[in-house]
């Protein structure tokens, strides 16, 4: 157990709907992470938040964005949703800034139908 | 850019077998290396890293990987292979302290 937290573990949902992926980080973290698996693009990159403020982005779609909240945890939001956005969701976290270790979640699943 | 290589997405062994999952990093800076590895339906799970020192680093589970910059590699080695060690292994390159960069993983399976 990393100490990273993600709900929902599933996510079914239609083309066209929107979602909202949250992760807590580990006790202490001050940085969260987002990445996206899906079998055609691998693990991507999404967007970093320390303490409150985006840092680095990725290949983050227009339609996707992300917050942390004063309590640290994350919300990854995910609207106008389409099939190719089928994919695990993981969340990581690590202590400071810079810094070099990333703790994962187990990710959510989300399958868009 | 900064990437990563893993050559060969299977690799199969025997138990008790040597272990050798294959990384090349590409960064023009001094990089942070890691190997993560993923069990099915799981998140995951730091293995072992390098940034800076000594080159041979341990990591858990009996694994080890070897810094060299000369052949800008990174290959991840156990001396025997155990059924638990099936799983996919992925090579991950940090240039930045603000992202990881994955290879595309190779996955082990490992026969009795």
């Amino acid at each position: 157990d990393s100490g990273v937290t993600q709900t929902p573990k599933h996510l079914i949902t239609a083309t066209g709907q929107r979602v909202t992926l949250r992760c807590s980080p580990r006790s202490g973290d001050l940085s969260v992470y987002w990445y996206q698996q899906s079998l055609d693009q691998g693990l991507q990159f999404l967007i970093h938040y320390y303490n409150g403020e985006e840092r680095a982005k990725g290949n983050i779609l227009e339609r996707f964005s992300a917050q942390q909240f004063p309590d640290l945890h994350s919300e990854l939001n995910l609207s106008s949703l389409e099939l190719g956005d089928s994919a695990l969701y993981f969340c990581a976290s690590s202590a400071s800034f810079p810094a070099d270790t990333q703790y994962f979640g187990p990710g959510t699943r989300l399958t868009v139908l | 850019a900064q990437s990563v290589t893993q050559l060969g997405s299977h690799v199969s062994v025997s138990e008790g077998a040597l272990v050798l999952l294959r990384c090349n990093y590409s960064s023009s800076v001094p990089p942070y290396l890691f190997w993560y590895v993923q069990y099915p339906n799981q998140g995951l799970q730091l293995l072992l890293k390098y940034t800076t020192g000594a080159t041979l680093v341990k990591g858990i589970n009996g694994f080890e990987a070897e810094f060299k910059k000369s052949e800008t590699s990174f290959h991840l080695t156990k001396p025997s292979a155990h059924m638990s060690d099936a799983a996919e292994y992925f090579c991950a390159v940090s240039p930045l302290p603000d992202k990881l960069i994955f290879g595309t993983g190779t996955r082990l399976q490992v026969f009795p």
